[in-house]
């Protein structure tokens, strides 16, 4: 159980296009979905919190109008990257939490991202 | 200083080993501790929770969590090659979202 996918896994598009990841909780219900993003060889870095039905709660320095987040439902979360730069390549992350656990995260397999 | 720290490594140790990775913090308000294992190019997968100091075990896992200390570790018993991977603290505290605070990781190399 408890088993997070994202797709796509690896994407390649052009500086200035706009760019969206899927993040579903498969087995599920995820009231909150979280979205990371990772340097090579560095840890997770929250970028937002998002909560099923409401606005997404953006860390300090992430700019919300660049990365577009949606919570549709209880089991899918979606992050645009809008007019992508070279400088957004990275590996995005998502994880999601159990309605039934406060603590609890699963990761999907993250997407790796290069704008060229 | 960094909320929490974590040595990178990497860490090489021959099979069978036992390996000691920790972390240290420190803000003391952090309630619960989770550590995570990350294949190259892949998401963190779970691997232990605990909320208390102590030890808790599961197969050849054991984390301890020394609150005093604010000191987090995860030993691995009987290491294999497949245990290579980087392993990833986590700390959270409840409440303001339940966000969790990640170490740099430390990259584990078991030979054979």
């Amino acid at each position: 159980g408890a088993v997070v996918s994202q797709h796509p896994s690896w994407v390649i598009c052009k500086s200035g296009t706009s760019v969206k990841i899927e993040c579903r909780s498969l087995d599920f219900q995820a009231t909150t979905m979280f979205w990371y993003r990772q340097f090579p060889k560095q840890s997770l870095m929250l970028m937002a919190t998002s909560n099923e039905g409401s606005k997404a709660t953006y860390e300090q320095g992430v700019e919300k109008d660049k990365f577009l987040i949606n919570h549709a439902s209880l089991t899918l979360s979606t992050l645009t990257v809008t007019s992508a730069h070279p400088e957004d390549s990275s590996f995005y992350i998502c994880s999601a939490r159990p309605g039934r656990s406060r603590e609890t995260q699963y990761f999907g397999p993250g997407t790796r991202l290069l704008v060229l | 200083q960094k909320e929490v720290e974590q040595d990178p490594g990497p860490l090489s140790v021959p099979e069978g080993a036992i390996v000691s990775l920790n972390c240290t913090y420190s803000n003391s308000a952090f309630q619960y501790f989770m550590w995570y294992r990350q294949y190259s190019r892949k998401g963190p997968e779970l691997l232990m929770y605990t909320y208390s100091s102590g030890n808790k075990e599961d197969g050849r896992f054991t984390a301890q969590v020394d609150k005093s200390s604010k000191y987090i570790s995860l030993f691995i018993r009987d290491s294999q090659p497949s245990d290579s991977a980087t392993y990833l603290c986590a700390l959270g505290l409840t409440g303001g979202g339940n966000k969790l605070t990640f170490g740099t990781g430390t990259q584990l190399k078991v030979e054979l």
